[in-house]
């Protein structure tokens, strides 16, 4: 079974517009941490925003907000006034197990490209 | 925030040679050290965990004697393609954790072509 699940491969949003990227995951673990990363064509991999399974807020940073909705495992990305360089492949990663002890690596989903269009 | 380097950026080799990619960890000590690779137009997988020290640990299917991790210090972890062929050119990233934080540091990554 896959462990991250991104449904939308594309994505198209109007400049300014609000848009969100979809994420689902399955874990048995209680303890997990939920990521976002961007990666434009230069493939560098940029840290958006990160979500703790006890968190009982939802993260933001700045115009990305993350809904967590634990029941339903679902972690997904809203970007609010999108711009022309948000345009890139957007990837949902996850870590399972406790930070200290648990398995440290990330598996990713397959990713989302968005196109924020003028 | 902490930052990660890789060395080269992109390498092109000949089938059969061998190439060494480095990942640095520039103002902070990392005890370990993740590869992944990336082929165009797909995600990233985990090929090795690298530990300061110990012996890497190697994913499934992934050949622990074609793909050589020596992780010598706190700030550097090597990747080394032996013996490469065509089918490793990949894009390859190694991400690094650091301190308390729950981040992981990504290095900007390494594209190798294999002609």
């Amino acid at each position: 079974a896959q462990k991250i699940t991104q449904t939308q491969p594309g994505m198209f949003v109007q400049e300014k517009e609000a848009v969100t990227l979809d994420c689902t995951y399955d874990t048995s673990d209680p303890s997990y941490g939920l990521f976002w990363y961007k990666q434009p064509s230069s493939g560098e991999m940029i840290f958006l925003i990160y979500q703790g399974s006890y968190d009982q807020q939802n993260a933001t940073e700045g115009r990305y907000s993350l809904n967590f909705q634990k029941a339903r495992k679902s972690a997904n990305l809203v970007i609010s006034a999108s711009q022309l360089g948000d345009s890139a492949m957007y990837f949902c990663a996850m870590r399972e197990g406790r930070r200290d002890t648990g398995r440290r690596a990330l598996t990713f989903g397959s990713g989302t490209r968005l196109q924020v269009q003028p | 925030g902490a930052v990660v380097s890789q060395h080269p950026s992109w390498v092109i080799c000949k089938s059969g040679t061998s190439v060494k990619i480095e990942c640095r960890s520039l103002d902070f000590q990392a005890t370990t050290m993740f590869w992944y690779r990336q082929f165009p137009k797909q995600s990233l997988m985990l090929m090795a965990t690298s530990n300061e020290g110990s012996k890497a640990t190697y994913e499934q299917g992934v050949e622990k004697d074609k793909f050589l991790i020596n992780h010598a210090s706190l700030t550097l972890s090597t990747l080394t393609v032996t013996s490469a062929h065509p089918e490793d050119s990949s894009f390859y990233i190694c991400s690094a954790e650091g301190g308390q934080g729950y981040e992981q540091y990504f290095g900007p990554g390494t594209r190798l072509t294999v002609t």
